[in-house]
C-alpha cells in the first residue's frame, strides 16, 4: 500500500520568502508523485508530477520539487512567495496505473505581506 | 469546453434520505473518479471507472454506489445518507491511453447530512 505524509498542516511565510512544503512517501512499487494546489472553494489543480524521468521537476507558477529516493521525499519549493500562492497544497502518490492515488492531509500556505 | 462539472454544488440531506451526485466531463476521457475530502484527511477515493459500463471500488466505497452508463457521466449515489457522509465530494477524469495522464478535477459538491 502507498501513503503520503505531509509535514506541517499550516505553513506561513512572508511575501518574497522561500516556500518549502514537505512530503514523504511510502510505496512498495516505483512511485509516481504529484503536487496539487487547491484554492478556496475550487477543485484541485496539478502543479507538477514526477513519473520516473528527471528527479528535479518544474511545475507551474514557479514551483519545483525534487524526488529523493534515499529520503523517500518529494518536497515542494518556490524561491519567492507571492500573495497569490496562498492556498492548500496536497502531495499524492500512485502506482503506474494511477487508479490508486493516495493524497496527503494537505498543507495550508499563508503568505504575509 | 467546460472540463469537469458537478451537480449540485451544495446539498443538505436528512439522515436516511437518498440522493445522486452527477459528474460530467466533455474531454472524452476514459477514466473517471469520485473522491471525498474531509478536514485533515486529504482526498480519499470512493469509486472509479475505467470506461463506459465499468466501475470499481476505491479506498472508501461503503455506503456509496456508482454508475457509468454514458462515457461522459459518472453518477455517485447515496441510498441512505448518514452524518458520516458529510463531506466535500470531488469528481475527476483523465485520459486512458496507457500512459500516465493527470486527473482533472471538478469544483466539488458540499454535502451536509443532518
Amino acid at each position: 500500500a502507498q501513503s503520503v505524509t505531509q509535514l506541517g498542516s499550516h505553513v506561513s511565510v512572508s511575501e518574497g520568502a522561500l516556500v518549502l512544503l514537505r512530503c514523504n512517501y511510502s510505496s512498495s512499487v516505483p512511485p509516481y508523485l504529484f503536487w496539487y494546489v487547491q484554492y478556496p472553494n475550487q477543485g484541485l489543480q496539478l502543479l507538477l508530477k514526477y513519473t520516473s524521468a528527471a528527479t528535479l521537476v518544474k511545475g507551474i507558477n514557479g514551483f519545483e520539487a525534487e524526488f529523493k529516493k534515499s529520503e523517500t521525499s518529494f518536497h515542494l519549493t518556490k524561491p519567492s512567495a507571492h500573495m497569490s500562492d496562498a492556498a492548500e497544497y496536497f502531495c499524492a502518490v500512485s502506482s503506474i496505473n494511477n487508479n490508486d492515488m493516495r493524497f496527503g492531509a494537505g498543507t495550508r500556505l499563508t503568505v504575509k505581506p | 469546453n467546460a472540463g469537469v462539472t458537478q451537480t449540485p454544488k451544495f446539498r443538505v440531506l436528512k439522515t436516511g434520505q437518498s440522493m445522486t451526485l452527477l459528474c460530467a466531463q466533455d474531454m472524452n476521457h476514459e477514466y473517471m473518479y469520485w473522491y471525498r475530502q474531509d478536514p485533515g484527511m486529504g482526498l480519499r477515493l470512493i469509486h472509479y471507472s475505467v470506461g463506459e459500463g465499468t466501475t470499481a471500488k476505491g479506498e472508501v466505497p461503503d455506503g456509496y454506489n456508482v454508475s457509468r452508463l454514458k462515457k461522459q457521466n459518472f453518477l455517485l449515489g447515496l441510498e441512505s445518507a448518514a452524518p458520516s457522509q458529510t463531506s466535500v465530494y470531488f469528481c475527476a477524469s483523465r485520459q486512458g491511453d496507457g500512459t500516465y495522464n493527470e486527473q482533472f478535477f471538478g469544483p466539488g459538491t458540499r454535502l451536509t447530512v443532518l
